[in-house]
């Protein structure tokens, strides 16, 4: 199956500071997600991106499909931003999601 | 739109007990997918059910097993419940292969 790389895994930053997580993938794929995990566990949605940039405030993510990776972009870091950042690509033709092992991101007051 | 609900949020078993968790998905989608995170395993895909029916299964024993209802509610069940089981299992749900958003999770522990 396909395989889903994040890095880095950790990064710990200063408030303010701006960020850049990635995303690498093995295969094709026709979409991927970013998703916040917050301290209560849940998966909260980012970006729906299979390719191209987009931007949602301080957030962007962009996803170059035929190089099979994806970025995202944190800017103006904030306390609030800290916690485990996910990829996530379906299997071709189902619902089913692999997710990276995520990103820790702590951010320092 | 109401988000993807589960429930109960917290559960506390013993081994060889079993256990269910339910699901309701966003109005109007009808996959709803589970997944596991452990600590040492992240984010494993359990099974995906469309329209009562269940589309794909992940790498997990039998015991593992779920349903789908009508009106698109789903449950999963744990039989025989083992400490590894002890995880957060969160449930999914999207509108034909398209963005999934999920709910916010049953955290299950097995003492």
């Amino acid at each position: 199956g396909i395989q889903v790389e994040q890095s880095p895994p950790d990064l710990i930053l200063q408030e303010g500071a701006n960020s850049t997580l990635r995303c690498n993938f093995s295969d094709s794929v026709n979409n991927l997600q970013w998703f916040h995990q917050n301290p209560w566990g849940q998966l909260i949605n980012l970006f729906y991106i299979p390719s191209g940039t987009k931007q949602n405030g301080r957030l962007s993510a962009t996803t170059v499909a035929t190089e099979r990776y994806s970025l995202l972009y944190i800017s103006s870091s904030q306390t609030t931003d800290s916690g485990v950042y996910f990829c996530a690509v379906p299997n071709f033709g189902n619902e089913k999601l692999t997710f990276g092992t995520g990103t820790r991101l702590t951010i320092i007051p | 739109k109401a988000g993807v609900t589960q429930t109960p949020r917290y559960l506390i078993k013993t081994r060889g007990q079993q256990v269910t968790l339910s699901c309701s998905p966003i109005s109007g989608h009808r996959s709803v997918s589970w997944y596991q995170q452990t600590p040492g395993q992240g984010l494993q895909f359990l099974f995906e059910y469309f329209s009562e029916t269940q589309r794909n299964k992940g790498n997990f024993p039998g015991r593992f097993s779920g349903r789908q209802f009508s009106n698109s509610r789903s449950e999963m069940n744990v039989s025989t419940l083992e400490l590894g089981d002890s995880a957060l299992y969160l449930c999914a749900s999207s509108w034909y292969n398209n963005e999934q958003f999920f709910g916010p999770g049953t955290r299950l522990t097995v003492l």
